[in-house]
């Protein structure tokens, strides 16, 4: 079965910081992993998704994340937060095979970015 | 391009008292569609999936059914709501195929309010 962790379920920082929000997945077989973002009151909307090929993903706004297979990490990163940024962030995950699929979500971590 | 339609976006039902929410997807064929809900805290919970019309598949006992008439319809009804049942409702829809990377797209999300 598979699963998603995300640790802690708020993180705040200062404009201009860092952005670190940390991901581990558990799957049996070869993972697929996304990160999609929330702004309040509305529908997910995908940052980036890692499938096959370069373990380092970019993807919108600035964000990427990282595959790391031997630590069963996704973490996704910013270099430079913005006050736009402040939403709340889900990693998911599924695994190949099929014609028909659904992803694992992650209780998700909200993003405060402070002035 | 492929757009998702959801309705309505908010709503307010007595306990007791049935519901009706529905999505539908344009711009593609034969999508894979999605029930999820939203509880605060608790991330994204998959209500039912469909991958294909009259075929619906339920993850959870609950007191919800969903259907879909057409290719792209896909209805989620209650006969008699809960209190249990208030919460975020998110449609979703992802490409057919054995590609298990695709995306799935979410709508705007609906507001259910039980009182």
């Amino acid at each position: 079965a598979q699963s998603v962790t995300q640790l802690g379920s708020h993180v705040s920082v200062s404009e201009g910081a860092l952005v670190l929000l940390r991901c581990n997945y558990s799957s049996s077989v070869p993972p697929y992993l996304f990160w999609y973002v929330q702004y309040p009151n509305q529908g997910l909307q995908l940052l980036l998704k890692y499938t096959t090929g370069a373990t380092l993903v970019k993807g919108i706004n600035g964000f990427e994340a990282e595959f790391k297979k031997s630590e069963t990490s996704f973490h996704l990163t910013k270099p430079s937060a913005h006050m736009s940024d402040a939403a709340e962030y889900f990693c998911a995950v599924t695994y190949g095979g099929g014609s028909n699929y659904k992803l694992t979500f992650g209780k998700g971590t909200l993003l405060t970015v402070n002035p | 391009s492929q757009t998702i339609h959801q309705w309505p976006a908010t709503l307010v039902q007595p306990v007791g008292s049935p519901l009706s929410l529905e999505c539908t997807v344009e711009g593609t064929s034969n999508p894979n569609l999605y029930w999820y809900r939203q509880a605060a805290g608790r991330g994204l919970q998959l209500l039912f999936y469909s991958v294909g019309i009259g075929q619906i598949s339920s993850e959870v006992p609950q007191n919800l059914s969903a259907s879909r008439p057409q290719d792209r319809q896909f209805i989620l009804s209650s006969k008699k709501l809960l209190l249990s049942d208030s919460g975020f409702y998110l449609c979703a829809w992802s490409p057919t195929g054995r590609a298990a990377g695709n995306t799935i797209y979410f709508g705007e999300g609906s507001w259910l309010t039980v009182v």
